[in-house]
């Protein structure tokens, strides 16, 4: 079973919001869950994490379900250089991390 | 500057050859990670390190060939590589979940883009 399921793309207009869903229905109590994203031909970029209270950062903010099974990450005012594919992660045990499929999220103009 | 440090950034070479990729960080992380990325696939666990012993060898072929001298140094040795092996080789480090810090995220390099003829 996925660890984490997201949608496979989004679009977004340029200057609005840019909600990204993310399920994480098996997550155990004490696991954090973790947003990346990787832009084409680099390394995924670190956004943001948490375990149980929302996070806000200057680049993102994270709302986690009270039931802890599904967060988001919102990008408050998209830009174009915010395409990109979003990966929300969870820790597999121990030092191992588990990465889906991602969303691409494409910004449009 | 990401802190993780990979060179070279693009590496070529023939399915005879031997070559090794290199990872640096400057982060003062004690686990350190290489992961497989082939194109439109999730990313893959090679292997990862935690303070210099090996904790995770994700059935990797022997072809690949991990070595970390320090915390701070994480190579990849390759030989005799087959054409499916090109792909984006990206190193991470974080701080070791044994240390207490069970929620410290991982930093990626940029990764070496691989392709073998």
């Amino acid at each position: 079973d996925a660890k984490t399921t997201q949608p496979t793309s989004m679009d977004c207009a340029e200057g609005r919001a840019a909600n990204l869903p993310c399920n994480h229905s098996t997550i155990s109590g004490n696991e954090y869950v973790y947003w990346y994203r990787q832009i084409h031909s680099q390394g995924p970029q670190y956004i943001s994490h948490g375990l149980k209270n929302n996070e806000t950062n200057e680049m993102a903010s994270l709302i986690i379900t009270e039931d802890r099974k599904s967060s988001t990450l919102i990008l408050p005012h998209a830009t174009l250089r915010d395409t990109a594919v979003y990966y929300c992660i969870v820790r597999l045990g121990g030092n191992q991390f588990y990465f889906g499929t991602g969303t691409s999220l494409t910004v449009i103009p | 500057e990401t802190g993780v440090t990979q060179t070279p950034r693009h590496l070529v070479m023939g399915m005879t050859n031997k070559k090794s990729l290199k990872c640096e960080q400057h982060l003062g992380h004690n686990a350190m990670y290489w992961y497989k990325q082939s194109a439109k696939k999730p990313l893959e666990l090679m292997f990862v390190y935690n303070f210099k012993e090996q904790t995770e060898n994700n059935s990797v072929p022997s072809r690949f060939s991990p070595e970390c001298p320090n915390s701070s140094h994480l190579f990849l040795h390759l030989h005799t590589l087959q054409p499916e092996d090109s792909a984006l080789y990206l190193c991470a480090s974080s701080q070791s979940v044994g240390q207490g810090t069970y929620n410290s995220p991982l930093h990626f390099g940029n990764g070496t883009r691989l392709t073998v003829t």
